[in-house]
Order: C-alpha cells, then sequence, then structure tokens
C-alpha cells in the first residue's frame, strides 16, 4: 500500500524542541519532493516547508525559518523535521505531503498527522 | 507570498445542488492550482490539479476551471459524501505554497 506515516508529535513545552518524521512505503519515496504542512486547531492549511528529492534543496515559511530544519533520508524513505524554540502558535497537527508527476500522471500523498501541543 | 483568497468561506447547500468555490491568486500562476477536499481529523485529499485535471479515482461531478488569477471548483451534483471543508492551493512558486483559507459545505 502507497502510504505516509508521521510520528514524534506529543506535548512539550514552549521553547522546547521536537522532531517529527515521517516514513514512506509502497512508492519510489527518492523520486519526489517532501513538504510539511499543518493545521492549527479550527484553522486553515499552513505550508512550512520543502525538500528537493535529490539535491536537498530546501525552502521555508516565514514561520518557520532559523526554528525549523527539514531533511529527508532517502536510503530509508524517510522525511524529518526539527523544531526548536517552539511556541504556542505552532500547536498543530502536521503533514507530510509528496508530490510530483510520474508515469501514471499527477503523484500526491499525504500522512494521517502527528498532533504537537505546545504549552505549559 | 502569492495571496490565495478563497469565496466564500462557507455556504449552506442541498444534496443534488450545483456549487460553485472560487479561488484568486494575487499574481498570474498559469494552472499551477490545486483543489483538496479535507473532512474532519483526516488529511487533506487533492480532487483536482493544473486547475482543471481531474485526480484519479475523484467522481466525475468535480470540476476545475480556470487560469492565471481566477479559479473555480465546481459540484455538478452535491452528494452526502461532499460536505466537507475545500481548499485551493498555488504550487506556481513551491518555495512558497499557500493555501486560501478554505470553505465549508455545509447541508442545508
Amino acid at each position: 500500500e502507497v502510504q505516509l506515516a508521521e510520528s514524534g508529535g506529543g506535548l512539550i513545552q514552549p521553547g522546547g524542541s521536537l522532531r517529527l518524521s515521517c516514513v514512506g512505503s509502497g512508492f519510489t519515496f527518492s523520486k519526489y519532493e517532501m513538504n510539511w504542512v499543518r493545521q492549527g486547531p479550527g484553522k486553515g492549511l499552513e505550508w512550512i516547508s520543502y525538500i528537493s528529492p535529490v539535491t536537498n534543496t530546501v525552502y521555508y515559511a516565514d514561520s518557520a525559518k532559523g526554528r525549523f530544519t527539514i531533511s529527508r533520508d532517502n536510503d530509508i524513505n524517510s522525511l524529518y523535521l526539527q523544531m526548536t524554540s517552539l511556541r504556542a502558535e505552532d500547536t498543530a497537527v502536521y503533514y507530510c505531503w509528496g508530490r510530483g508527476y510520474d508515469r501514471s500522471g499527477y503523484f500526491d500523498l499525504w500522512g494521517p498527522g502527528t498532533l504537537v501541543t505546545v504549552s505549559s | 507570498d502569492i495571496q490565495m483568497t478563497q469565496s466564500p468561506s462557507s455556504l449552506s447547500a442541498s444534496v443534488g445542488d450545483r456549487i460553485t468555490i472560487n479561488c484568486r491568486a494575487s499574481q498570474n500562476i498559469g494552472n499551477l492550482l490545486n483543489w483538496y477536499q479535507q473532512k474532519p481529523g483526516k488529511a487533506p485529499k487533492l480532487l483536482i490539479y493544473a486547475a482543471t485535471s481531474l485526480q484519479t479515482g475523484v467522481p466525475s461531478r468535480f470540476s476545475g476551471s480556470g487560469s492565471g488569477t481566477d479559479f473555480t471548483l465546481t459540484i455538478s451534483s452535491l452528494q452526502p459524501e461532499d460536505f466537507a471543508s475545500y481548499y485551493c492551493q498555488q504550487i506556481y512558486r513551491i518555495s512558497q505554497v499557500t493555501f486560501g483559507g478554505g470553505t465549508k459545505v455545509e447541508i442545508k
């Protein structure tokens, strides 16, 4: 089955750090662009970060710059988001999202999400 | 950043109704626009990519139109399973992907 699965969320105090992971299976992980997207409680979708398939070109939303670091390990089909200096406004469900074009057409895959709660 | 303005933010409709959701980009994004459906507690699901292309497995009652700055998602005959939130997304600038604010479709 083609899927993504996030882990690493939980309750963390303001100022703390957390590392999210996302593992892909059932597809060639190294072919696709990967992103992190989050959704605060009762809010819309917010793109956080991007990493290219192989060259590791990365981009960040202003809300993540300087605090979050995206990385990937194609050998173990894994995507990561290292989050530091966490704030209450970082409380959200974090989704990993892969996309790209292949022989079948447009590939677009999301994980079920992992909840991060920043609170004292 | 490219701003995506989606309207309406919510709408009430009945089963069988035809509905349209609009999305406007703050600059020309060509056809690099996607539409997603999201149900409570679930990840977004892609409906339309490249503004007008129906994703595999998505019912044909969903359609997308537009290019440049103005885009529309149409559901030709609303079904019970279509009551959800819908988001547009621009991928013209992959260094700053942005979503519309969302449209919640509720039962009248």
